[in-house]
């Protein structure tokens, strides 16, 4: 089907470290999204990767579309307790309705 | 400007009552969606609305929900003899556009919390 897989689905890190999720998808995407759920808030847009081997930054936020776009993946370097939330990548489906994958849920020790 | 907007932002009710629970899209937003978010859970795509129509509604779950748009803003959600199963953040989110291929930044609303008692 169209759905996208992300780990992990949980991560624990201390303050100062990296974190590292992935959003992988059996079918070639045309692009994808990723969205920030603070906890008991809503999807934030964070960003939108095009084309293929896209790399962007966003501050400590390092975004990266794979060559087969098939997969992407997020990188915050030196976690912040801010950062905690769930992120989430996200696929259209033929341009129409969203699908979004799982989340992978951060939590930050300070 | 204003952002998307939804009420109410929390209802409780009984099992077996119908509830309706609204979405004010940013304005000029063609496109509309309906997801469902339970506890800890990722977005679960409910319905799609581009202007006044539908064309996606293969994530209704059961003949009990129900969406509709008018005037091409707001969109209301209806859930028919409420379960407890329903219970759960309902999120309304709006695009500029989504068509020919083409896809735009999703702005979410606050949710509504439904809580079927």
């Amino acid at each position: 089907g169209q759905q996208v897989m992300q780990i992990p689905q949980y991560q624990h890190v201390q303050e100062g470290e990296d974190f590292t999720t992935y959003c992988n998808s059996s079918t070639t995407l045309s692009n994808i999204q990723w969205y920030k759920q603070r906890p008991g808030g809503h999807p934030v847009f964070l960003i939108q990767l095009v084309k293929s081997g896209e790399v962007k930054k966003q501050k400590r936020l390092t975004f990266q579309f794979g060559e087969a776009k098939k997969n992407s993946s997020l990188h915050i370097t030196a976690t912040q307790t801010t950062d905690v939330g769930t992120y989430f990548c996200a696929r259209d489906n033929y341009g129409q309705n969203f699908v979004f994958g799982p989340g992978t849920r951060l939590s930050v020790l300070p | 400007g204003a952002g998307v907007s939804q009420s109410p932002s929390n209802k409780v009710t009984e099992k077996g009552k119908d509830v309706e629970l609204r979405c004010d899209p940013i304005s000029g937003h063609t496109a509309l969606y309906w997801y469902r978010q339970s506890l800890g859970q990722g977005l679960e795509f409910l319905i799609y609305f581009q202007g006044n129509s539908a064309p996606d509604k293969s994530g209704l779950p059961s003949d009990r929900f129900s969406a509709e748009r008018t005037g091409g803003s707001v969109s209301t959600l209806t859930i028919q003899r409420t379960q407890q199963e329903d219970s759960a953040v309902y999120l309304c989110a709006s695009s500029l556009a989504a068509s020919g291929g083409a896809w735009e930044t999703q702005y979410f609303g606050p949710g509504t919390r439904l809580l079927v008692l």
